[in-house]
């Protein structure tokens, strides 16, 4: 199975929004719904901020969004504040061989 | 609240065994299913695979000819052994519940695989 694709980096100003894309195949990411995107300061262990595309756990803010087309997710963030720079990472179950796959990482900065 | 917590060495030589064990408290380790993933350094992350309390398990094929889940339901803990390592095996190691999924995370063990 292979990582899941995403830019390397990304960058806005606060108060500004940045989308990071996620693309992987019909047999993960457009299979089924189960994508998720996680955050991770460094030195820090990963942190979930959107799981099944589009759905956020309690305590997360609503300035992030997660959304899926075809074969490729995206997540959002609006409204960029200092505390969203971090890495970000996308995830998928891929059903035929009930395994997960992680995307390759995108560092977001805010300028 | 549910916390995770890994142990194990921190250091192993090549060709040698990785053993880590994640202890699980502020619940109960018999719902849910239980993963292993890792993180090189300064590198992505890559899932290592999962286990059920009842057992059952499932692995990233390219680790599954070295790789073993296994769980201790009287100790609420799970465990992950890796035969033969080598320095790619290098990294930090993360145990994750498997909620939504892996909404719950441990700190994470730095294991280095050096002579």
């Amino acid at each position: 199975q292979s990582a899941l694709t995403q830019p390397p980096s990304a960058s806005g100003s606060p108060g500004q929004s940045v989308t990071i894309s996620c693309t992987g195949t019909s047999s993960d990411v457009g299979d089924y719904n189960y994508v998720s995107w996680y955050q991770q300061h460094p030195g820090k262990a990963p942190k979930l901020m959107i799981y099944e595309v589009s759905k956020r756990p309690s305590g997360v803010p609503d300035r992030f969004s997660g959304s899926k087309s075809g074969n490729t997710a995206s997540l959002t963030v609006s409204g960029l504040q200092a505390e969203d720079e971090a890495d970000y990472y996308c995830s998928s179950y891929a059903a035929g061989s009930n395994n997960y796959v992680f995307g390759t990482g995108t560092k977001v900065t805010v300028l | 609240q549910v916390q995770l917590q890994e142990s194990g060495p921190g250091l192993v030589k090549p060709s040698e065994t990785l053993f880590l064990t994640c202890s699980v408290s502020g619940g109960s380790i018999s719902t849910y299913y239980w993963n292993w993933i890792r993180q090189p350094l300064g590198k992505g992350l890559e899932w290592i695979g999962y286990i059920h309390y009842s057992g059952s398990t499932n692995y990233n094929p390219s680790l599954k000819s070295r790789v073993t889940i296994s769980v201790d339901t009287s100790k609420n803990q799970f465990s992950l052994k890796l035969t033969s390592v080598t320095a790619a095996d290098t990294a930090v190691y993360y145990c994750a519940r498997e909620g939504a999924p892996f909404d719950i995370w441990g700190q994470g063990t730095m294991v280095t695989v050096s002579s």
